[in-house]
Order: structure tokens, then C-alpha cells, then sequence
């Protein structure tokens, strides 16, 4: 059975710390790895990984992939008091369907 | 870019009560259409997907049910709500280069008494 599993669950930092959230999945086909943060509705994207060990940036958020080990890391430096959200992950499986598996997400409170 | 939308944002029903839950999509044709159900302080469970007019697959068995009768119209529904069928409910759209991005709607957020 497909899976995705995140780690931590919950996350209380101050702000300017780092962290590192993680993802692993057991998936048949993979096909891509999804970042999404969630505030208080919908899920807005973040950032999109097929390939191996190319970093994805934008700002203090970085992301990464290792199809070998079946993992992910979502690093955010300099933490904001805006950054406080639920972050999840997702993972496209085999088939044309285009479904994502989610993990449980990792919510993340970031203290002034 | 997409623009999903959903109504209503909330919605406070009695157990036994139907339901009908709306998604439209702008900025794309020929979606594939998703349903997803998000528990309290859980991550996303597909209920359903649709690759086209009248297409409905199920992932999970439950008492909810999904009709897509335009291409961009994507209704959940129950005849008979339970408390179980509280949550928040998401309707997401994706093209059909199936490992892209899905771009989600705002949500509506049901509770069943």
C-alpha cells in the first residue's frame, strides 16, 4: 500500500531558528514529490522535486529529494512568525489519475 | 493560472440531513477534479477523483457520493449525513500530466450534530 509519512508532526521554534522537516514514502511508481503549506485553508503550493539531489528554492525555503533512500527534507531558515502553518507532503503514484498521497502533515509554530 | 472555488465556506447540518457540496474550476479545461476530506489536525484523504464528464472513481467506502455533470463542476453529496462526515473538504483540479501540481479551492468546513 502506497504511504507517505512526515516527521515531526508538530514543531514549536523561535523565531530566526532553522528546521528540517522530513518526509519518507513507500510508493509503486513514483513520479513526483509535492510540498504544500496550509495556514487556515487551502493548500498553497510550494515547491514540485522528481529528480534526485536537485536542490528547490525560493527565499528562506529550500527543499530536496532522495529517490534512493525514499525521502525528503523541507529546510526553512530564518524562521517568521509568518511561517507558522501546517506543512504537508504528497507524493504522485503510478497510474494517469494524477492522485497525490498525503502524508500527516507537520504543523509548525514559530514564537516571536 | 487555476481559480477554484466552493460554497458554502461553512456549513452546520443535523445528522440525517442531505448534503450537496459545490466546486467550479476557472482557467482550465479538461480537468482531473478531486475530493479530499481533512479530519482535525490530520492530512488529506482522497474520497474522489474524476478524469472527465461523468467519470467518478471512489477511494474510500463511505456515505458520500460524487458528480461531475460539466467539465469544471465537481458536487459532493450525502442523502443521510453522520457525525462522522464532519470535516473540512477540499476540492482540488489537476491536468492530466498526472505528476504535476493539483491547485486546491478554499474549503468548506461541515460539522454534522
Amino acid at each position: 500500500e502506497d504511504k507517505v509519512v512526515q516527521s515531526p508532526l508538530s514543531l514549536v521554534v523561535h523565531e530566526g531558528d532553522t528546521v528540517t522537516l522530513n518526509c519518507s514514502y513507500e510508493v509503486t511508481n513514483f513520479r513526483s514529490l509535492l510540498w504544500y503549506k496550509q495556514e487556515k485553508k487551502a493548500p498553497t503550493f510550494l515547491f514540485m522535486l522528481t529528480s534526485s539531489g536537485i536542490e528547490k528554492k525560493s527565499g528562506r525555503l529550500s527543499s530536496i529529494l532522495d529517490k534512493k533512500e525514499l525521502f525528503s527534507i523541507l529546510n526553512i531558515t530564518a524562521t517568521q512568525t509568518g511561517d507558522s502553518a501546517v506543512y504537508l507532503c504528497a507524493v504522485h503514484g503510478s497510474g494517469n489519475t494524477g492522485k497525490l498521497i498525503f502524508g500527516q502533515g507537520t504543523t509548525l509554530q514559530v514564537k516571536p | 493560472s487555476q481559480t477554484i472555488h466552493q460554497w458554502p465556506a461553512t456549513l452546520v447540518q443535523p445528522v440525517g440531513s442531505p448534503l450537496s457540496l459545490e466546486c467550479t474550476v476557472e482557467g482550465t479545461s479538461n480537468p482531473n477534479l478531486y475530493w479530499y476530506r481533512q479530519a482535525a489536525g490530520r492530512g488529506l484523504q482522497l474520497l474522489f477523483y474524476s478524469v472527465g464528464i461523468g467519470q467518478i472513481s471512489s477511494e474510500v467506502p463511505q456515505n458520500l457520493s460524487a458528480s461531475r455533470p460539466q467539465d469544471r463542476q465537481f458536487i459532493l453529496s450525502s442523502k443521510k449525513l453522520l457525525l462522522s462526515d464532519s470535516g473540512f473538504y477540499l476540492c482540488a483540479s489537476g491536468d492530466h500530466r498526472s505528476y504535476n501540481e493539483q491547485f486546491f479551492g478554499p474549503g468548506t468546513r461541515l460539522t454534522v450534530l
